[in-house]
């Protein structure tokens, strides 16, 4: 059962250009909806994170927008730079009443070459 | 340095055996959770314990037992390992007042 669906798996970008990562989520009920970071060897830390009555929300070149209708967000990394290159989780938490967990995608391996 | 501090940091294991992954903080969060990390299926959730002398179980529990005997341990045991089980594990916590979670830098366990 998979209730955060992420793609691309993997993703290529020229330096300064602009990375795209895309989440779909099933259970209407999530309430936050945070992006995480992960470089080799590390674990994963919080890059942005948005609630669902916000439509976008930028931190510096990062950039989540919001589609409550559709389930859907997505990560936007402008004038991306070799040192992003990480893999990205993104993650939907559950609501109060329940464990208040994060339910993780799949990840996205992403490379900026210089 | 406040934060999580999980050990081993790797760990070549027998199958059979018995293995206890450790976890502690020292940020005084209610919250910890086990996740395991495969590549392809992104974090799965083990188990996790919402505040000190309590656990549930999350979406791959089977094989894992953890405790909570107090606020900053959070330990993991593999009862008997198999080679499903290699993976790479890490323990997070959070505050119930706030959002992100805290992750450790992972324990890397190959079952052989």
């Amino acid at each position: 059962q998979q209730q955060v669906k992420q793609s691309p798996q993997s993703l290529i970008v020229q330096k300064g250009g602009i990375s795209i990562i895309n989440c779909a989520y099933e259970n209407t009920a999530f309430d936050y909806f945070p992006w995480y970071q992960q470089f080799p060897g590390k674990g994963p830390a919080l890059l942005i994170a948005i609630r669902p009555d916000v439509s976008e929300k930028k931190e510096g070149r990062f950039t989540i927008s919001f589609n409550k209708s559709a389930k859907q967000f997505s990560l936007h990394i402008m004038d991306s730079q070799p040192g992003d290159s990480a893999t990205y989780f993104c993650a939907a938490r559950s609501p109060p009443g329940s464990a208040r967990q994060l339910t993780f995608g799949s990840g996205t391996q992403l490379t900026v070459l210089p | 340095i406040a934060g999580i501090t999980q050990a081993p940091t790797s760990q070549i294991l027998a199958a059979g055996r018995r293995m206890t992954l450790r976890c502690t903080q020292d940020m005084r969060h209610n919250a910890m959770y086990w996740y395991r990390q495969d590549l392809g299926l992104g974090l799965r959730l083990i188990h996790y314990s919402n505040t000190a002398g309590t656990t549930g179980k999350g979406e791959v529990p089977d094989g894992y037992s953890v405790s909570r005997a107090n606020t900053d341990d959070f330990p993991l045991t593999l009862a008997s390992a198999v080679p499903s089980q290699t993976s790479v594990y890490f323990c997070a916590s959070s505050d119930s007042g706030t959002n992100g979670y805290t992750f450790g830098s992972g324990t890397r366990l190959t079952v052989v």
